[in-house]
């Protein structure tokens, strides 16, 4: 029951940009967009969340488009450890419990 | 400022054995997740633990189960082990009452079932 459609992979050379689109057209007032990656074997990283606003942080820059259907994680200077599968995730904003759905991610292979 | 930690890293059951996970939340912390990830699938959600009480519950059978302590830290048992039951376990903590409350990931237990 994921709500977000992302591409299953994508590539971007090293120290480039990486820009990860994110569908959610069903997107709710009350929902956040969150991001997280996952590096093979590990456990989910926390990479961003953000509302309506663009969000920036030491990881990454979320931009959400003004009708909040969609969204980019932008990795401004793409490293070789950067290479993971991205989880694009909707849900609500409260503070009631809510779980994560995962859906199939994105996988970014970041190249020499 | 501790993460979230799991033990063990690695455990091998035969069918129809019993497993104990255990996690430790992040410094702060008060509620904590468990999720399953099959080889190539997203992490799926199993149950949630605040209080020392499940709040919420996926789409997992009965087989299923778990437990928080006073200090937080929680173990998810799982018996009668099938092959279908090898996989990662994701162990995720957050704050109630925060809005938002971020869910930050433990390293995860493979547990593999021969």
């Amino acid at each position: 029951d994921a709500k977000t459609t992302q591409p299953p992979s994508m590539d971007c050379a090293e120290g480039r940009a990486a820009n990860l689109p994110c569908n959610h057209s069903t997107i709710s007032g009350n929902e956040y967009v969150y991001w997280y990656r996952q590096i093979h074997s590990q456990g989910p990283q926390y990479i961003i969340h953000g509302l309506k606003n663009n969000e920036t942080n030491e990881m990454a820059s979320l931009i959400i488009t003004e009708d909040r259907k969609s969204s980019t994680l932008i990795l401004p200077h793409a490293t070789l450890r950067d290479t993971a599968v991205y989880y694009c995730i909707v849900r609500l904003s409260n503070t009631g419990f809510q779980k994560l759905v995962f859906g199939t991610g994105t996988r970014l292979l970041v190249s020499p | 400022d501790a993460g979230v930690t799991q033990s063990p890293t690695h455990l091998i059951k035969t069918r129809g054995q019993q497993v104990t996970l255990r996690c430790s939340p992040k410094s702060g912390h008060d509620t904590v997740s468990w999720y399953q990830q099959a080889l190539g699938q997203g992490p799926q959600f199993i149950f949630q633990y605040y209080e020392e009480e499940e709040r919420q519950r996926g789409n997992f059978p009965d087989r299923f189960s778990g437990h928080q302590f006073p200090n937080y830290s929680s173990e998810l048992n799982v018996n009668a082990l099938l092959l279908g039951d090898s996989a990662l376990y994701l162990c995720a903590s957050s704050l109630a009452g925060t809005v938002g409350d971020t869910q930050y990931f433990g390293p995860g237990t493979r547990l593999t079932v021969l």
